[in-house]
């Protein structure tokens, strides 16, 4: 079936720094969602991404659509302490392109160093 | 606006017994869908409703089942627990419009004992 991998499973940086984290996949999306999940928390949407190519910001995050369609990288520059948490990438599962049926990668945990 | 409210926050239940969550979607969203979260396997979709109709499930046991109401309220149940049910159950809302327009919920966590 469908699988996203992303990597790297865990980061462990210091404040400021930069940070860089994909997910790939053997076959094509034509969406791809990126949410970030705090600790007892459900997954909050920070990036949606629609066209192969497409590069969006929001704020300190940047997400790209790869060209290939099978892959999506997530940068966050400048790190805070409030970055910390598991980052997800998602899409929809073949066939149900407008519905909730996602697909969600294992995630990346992202820790902090102030 | 509130968001999704999801009841219990916690629970904890025996091997064998059966159990029910609820899911109050954003008002006037008609879409809900379920996913359960482990450490082992991540998220997984269960299902999804829309206007009271299942719309797409996923590959669980059919012990695993759910319904919706006309207010669009959702409910998911499990019969017959089992220790592997253990994980934070979310659910999340849309008033549609795509993949993207989906709101998740803070969870149930579930204990199986």
């Amino acid at each position: 079936g469908q699988q996203l991998n992303q990597s790297p499973q865990s980061m462990f940086i210091q404040e400021g720094e930069d940070v860089s984290m994909n997910c790939t996949s053997s076959s094509i999306f034509n969406t791809w969602l990126w949410y970030k999940q705090d600790p007892g928390e459900g997954p909050v949407l920070l990036i949606a991404l629609y066209k192969a190519g497409e590069l969006t910001s929001n704020g300190r995050l940047t997400a790209q659509f790869g060209i290939t369609r099978k892959d999506s990288f997530l940068n966050i520059s400048a790190s805070i302490p409030s970055d910390v948490g598991i980052y997800f990438c998602a899409g929809p599962s073949h066939g149900s392109s407008n519905t909730g049926k996602l697909i969600f990668g294992q995630g990346t945990t992202l820790q902090v160093k102030p | 606006k509130a968001g999704v409210t999801q009841t219990p926050r916690y629970l904890i239940k025996t091997r064998g017994q059966q159990v029910t969550l609820s899911c109050s979607p954003i008002s006037g969203h008609r879409s809900v869908s379920w996913y359960q979260q482990t450490p082992g396997q991540g998220l997984q979709f269960l299902f999804e409703y829309f206007s009271e109709t299942q719309r797409n499930k996923g590959n669980f046991p059919g012990r695993f089942s759910g319904r919706q109401f006309s207010n669009s309220r959702s409910e998911m149940n499990v019969s017959t627990l089992e220790l592997g049910d253990s994980a934070l159950y979310l659910c999340a809302s849309s008033a549609g419009g795509g993949a993207s327009g989906y709101t998740f919920g803070s969870g149930t966590r579930l204990t199986v004992v």
